[in-house]
């Protein structure tokens, strides 16, 4: 499978404790999106990566909320002390670049419920 | 800033009916658009885009969308419907020529399609 992989599917923390969502992007892709979908609401840009650089950060929650690309290996999302609202679907999508003809892939996205 | 709307949220048809939701989008420059299909358990799929030229744009799965520019909208069509178009849709706008290239999405419409 080729497309935008996402791990794990789901994961279930306590309140206070860290969330680390993966996101390893389409094969030739280079520029990475996070989004979060809340219940009864549609998907919410969060950040866009590329290779070892935040471009664009602006839906990034301030405080606890963290997003690297690292040279090597995957898209990591950190949640730092979570809290019950940060339950929500997180999708991972990928890009071969930025122009107009580039559209995104996405990943089956990780499910995250805070207990 | 940019927005997207989307009317219906949740749409019951039966197989066979012809379908068009509605999307409209506020944004204040040139825009790419999407439609993207999310079925149950399954991450999202562009089900159609459109960037420049003929504004009615055709899709996968005999899908179809008519950008209006002076409406400000892009609504998604199909004639016939079958109980496997039972999916969310989500309308998404992309700014032109912005470094971020974040999709803007809007909050999605259910679709339930009776056998």
């Amino acid at each position: 499978n080729a497309g935008v992989m996402q791990n794990p599917r789901h994961l279930v923390r306590r309140r206070g404790q860290e969330a680390r969502l993966r996101c390893s992007p389409m094969k030739g892709h280079s520029h990475v999106y996070w989004y979060r979908q809340l219940p009864e609401e549609g998907l919410k840009f969060m950040v866009y990566l590329q290779k070892e650089n935040i471009i664009d950060e602006s839906g990034m929650p301030k405080e606890r909320f963290s997003a690297e690309f690292p040279k090597e290996g995957p898209s990591i999302l950190r949640i730092q002390q979570v809290v019950r609202g940060d339950s929500a679907a997180y999708f991972c999508a990928s890009s071969a670049g930025t122009g107009d003809r580039q559209p995104q892939h996405f990943g089956d996205g990780t499910r995250l419920s805070i207990l | 800033a940019q927005s997207v709307s989307q009317h219906n949220h949740h749409v019951i048809l039966s197989e066979a009916a012809s379908l068009e939701l509605g999307c409209n989008y506020s944004y204040g420059g040139t825009v790419n658009l999407f439609w993207y299909v999310q079925y149950p358990g399954q991450h999202l799929q562009l089900l159609l885009k459109y960037f420049s030229g003929d504004p009615l744009v055709k899709g996968i799965k005999g899908f179809e969308a008519e950008f209006i520019k002076s409406k400000f909208s892009f609504n998604l069509r199909k004639p016939s419907v079958q109980w496997s178009d039972t999916a969310e849709y989500f309308c998404a706008v992309r700014g032109y020529g912005g470094a971020t290239n974040k999709l803007i999405f809007g909050t999605g419409t259910l679709l339930a399609v009776q056998p």
